[in-house]
């Protein structure tokens, strides 16, 4: 079946420290990643969106990913992080143009001053 | 653009009670998706609908759920009779495209079924 999985439920980091979170899925061909950030109170919010060519791609407030066929991973990073981003992040396939899309449960980042 | 808007932002009812969950997607988006977040079962797709059509209702976890979209500006999401066990948040989300385009969410309505 297909699915995402971040492993990291919960993760904290100081402030200015690098991040990195996890996300793997399962599927057949070359998916439609993403990563979404929700803040505490609000809707999700783009980062970054990978659908071909270049496996390096830079989103919003910073962040980035990678994603790497080999290992089914699609890992978000920050070098330095900021207090405001603190908030919740998912990850989420899209297969095909079905319209679905699959959403991992969720990191929960906490920053330390 | 306002964004997508749902309505009310908050929901108190009781066991039974029908409730209906309103949203306007972004104007020009030609879909349409509502999803529940609960912390047990994370974030889960209801129902989506391209066009106003629905397309795909597998995520609605019974026959008290329904959804409808009446026209490209407006859709229900509508629980009757409601149970404790619908508490949660339910977003809404719109985009231009399919999955492969970036869904734009509106805040969520908290639903507390007592």
């Amino acid at each position: 079946a297909q699915s995402v999985t971040q492993p990291d439920i919960h993760i904290t980091v100081s402030e200015g420290a690098s991040l990195e979170l996890r996300c793997n899925y399962s599927y057949g061909a070359t998916p439609y990643l993403f990563w979404y950030v929700q803040s505490p109170g609000q809707g999700l919010q783009l980062l970054l969106k990978y659908f071909s060519g270049d496996t390096l791609v830079q989103g919003i407030k910073g962040f980035e990913a990678e994603f790497k066929r080999s290992q089914s991973s699609f890992n978000l990073r920050k070098p330095s992080v900021h207090w405001s981003d603190a908030a919740e992040y998912f990850c989420a396939v899209a297969y095909g143009n079905t319209g679905k899309l699959i959403f991992g449960q969720g990191t929960t980042l906490q920053v330390k001053p | 653009d306002a964004g997508v808007i749902q309505s009310p932002r908050h929901e108190v009812t009781e066991m039974g009670q029908e409730v209906t969950l309103r949203c306007k997607p972004i104007s020009g988006h030609d879909y349409l998706f509502w999803y529940r977040q609960t912390m047990m079962r994370g974030l889960e797709l209801l129902i989506y609908f391209n066009n106003n059509v629905p397309i795909d209702d597998s995520g609605m976890p019974e026959d008290r759920f329904s959804a409808k979209m009446p026209n490209a500006s407006f859709s229900t999401l509508k629980i009757q009779p409601s149970e404790p066990r619908d508490s949660a948040v339910y977003f809404c989300a719109s985009s231009l495209a399919g999955s492969t385009d970036t869904q734009y969410f509106g805040p969520g309505t908290r639903l507390t079924v007592l």
